[in-house]
């Protein structure tokens, strides 16, 4: 079965620093990618995702992620946070392009002034 | 509607008691799905329907859950004999056949 591993818990940094959020799941033929965003009091959504073709995806607020297939990684990079990036980050990752989607337990960024 | 939409927002209950949580997936969207997320972890899939059939039930804790999608649309989860452990958010999440999932805002469930 699919697992993912976000290593970082929670990872504060300075407003306009760089940032790496850490994700790496189990090896399987073919897998579908995802970072989910849950900002505070609001619900989950899709920031990025992977499903082929070039292995770096961007998202329109300045994140990108890099699938690395002989890694099993897909880290999470913006190389300027703002304090509006606080919120809790989500990877993710699926079989199939409408399967089910196997979570991380999250990484709660926090960007401070 | 604009979004996934899950009713009641917060729902309490006392152990043993039967509840229903009821999602309004996006218009169109075939797909739905109905994840749980506990403090502190990520959200853990429970169940996926493709129109009204259940395509795949693997992530039901055991046989006090269950949910239905009689009309393709609208999907009740039901639990029967709440026990505390079932505490937490309730997610729903639908999508069309480019696979991207949105989510609704979640039912917190409290047993108490």
């Amino acid at each position: 079965a699919q697992s993912v591993t976000q290593l970082d818990s929670q990872v504060p940094v300075f407003e306009e620093a760089p940032v790496e959020l850490r994700c790496n799941y189990s090896s399987s033929v073919s897998v579908y990618l995802f970072w989910y965003v849950q900002y505070p009091n609001q619900g989950l959504q899709l920031l990025l995702k992977y499903l082929s073709g070039s292995t770096l995806v961007e998202s329109i607020n300045g994140f990108e992620a890099e699938f690395n297939k002989s890694q099993t990684s897909f880290h999470l990079r913006k190389p300027s946070v703002h304090i509006s990036d606080t919120a809790e980050y989500f990877c993710a990752v699926s079989d199939g392009s409408q399967g089910n989607l196997i979570f991380g337990k999250g990484t709660k960024l926090s960007v401070k002034p | 509607g604009a979004g996934v939409s899950q009713t009641p927002s917060n729902k309490v209950t006392e152990k043993g008691k039967y509840v229903e949580l009821r999602c309004d997936p996006i218009s169109g969207h075939t797909a739905l799905y109905w994840y749980r997320q506990s403090l502190g972890q990520g959200p853990e899939f429970l169940i996926y329907f493709q129109g009204t059939g259940a395509a795949d039930d693997s992530g039901l804790p055991n046989d006090r859950f269950f949910a239905v999608r009689p009309e393709g649309s609208v999907s009740t989860l039901k639990i029967q004999r709440t026990e505390r452990g079932d505490s937490a958010v309730y997610l729903c999440a639908s999508s069309s056949i480019d696979g991207k999932q949105f989510f609704g805002p979640g039912t917190r469930l409290t047993v108490l």
